[in-house]
């Protein structure tokens, strides 16, 4: 099992329409959660992050943390073809030592229909 | 502010020869990492280092060897290259917070032949 899951898509969707992303972690003591977009040939740059259970909100970005289920999702609401994009997840977990270790996974594919 | 340059951008290496990826960041960053993104495997971190003077070893470091004399640079070495070193390598940095973002370079596309 990975320590960091995503369906690698491509999710497709019209423009307009909400864009859901999900991503399951494998080790319960992870405390911080990313998403990263990252165009075709570029590098990741950070969407959202989030450390709480719950949901936080950002313009049109939302992350949903639920630590019980071991479960993170990113929502985009009225995607634009400009979000279409690879959306990586990214978790910290704490090591033994003091220090901290980042996992990430292997991203899903957005396409958002114009 | 520059944030986290990169050099070459791309090279084309012949197997067994060395090479040294660049990566120097201006954000006074105490953590920079060096990962390598293939398709479907997403980043794999090879090297990491949380303070100037100070290295350790990632998910797939064998073949790969860092070092950190400054806060700003992370020079990343690939003794003798081997076919299975193509790929694009990312280098980061990051304040070293467990809730720190990572800062990304713009990569360098390796072809080993």
């Amino acid at each position: 099992q990975k320590e960091v899951e995503q369906n690698s898509g491509p999710l497709s969707v019209p423009e307009g329409a909400i864009a859901s992303l999900n991503c399951t972690y494998s080790d319960r003591v992870s405390q911080s959660f990313f998403w990263y977009r990252q165009y075709s040939g570029k590098s990741p740059e950070l969407i959202m992050s989030i450390y709480s259970n719950g949901d936080k909100e950002d313009g049109r970005f939302t992350a949903q943390l639920n630590k019980a289920s071991q479960y993170v999702s990113l929502l985009i609401r009225d995607s634009q073809p400009s979000d279409s994009a690879t959306y990586l997840c990214a978790v910290n977990r704490g090591l033994g030592t003091g220090g901290f270790k980042t996992i990430f996974g292997a991203g899903t594919r957005l396409f958002v229909k114009a | 502010i520059a944030g986290i340059t990169q050099a070459p951008t791309s090279q084309i290496l012949a197997a067994g020869r060395r090479m040294t990826l660049r990566c120097t960041q201006d954000m006074r960053h105490n953590a920079m990492y060096w990962y390598r993104q293939d398709l479907g495997l997403g980043l794999r971190l090879i090297h990491y280092s949380n303070t100037a003077g100070t290295t350790g070893k990632g998910e797939v470091p064998d073949g790969y060897s860092v070092s950190r004399a400054n806060t700003d640079d992370f020079p990343l070495t690939l003794a003798s290259a081997v076919p299975s070193q193509t790929s694009v390598y990312f280098c980061a940095s990051s304040d070293s917070g467990q809730r720190d973002t990572q800062y990304f370079g713009p990569g360098t596309r390796l072809t080993v032949l």
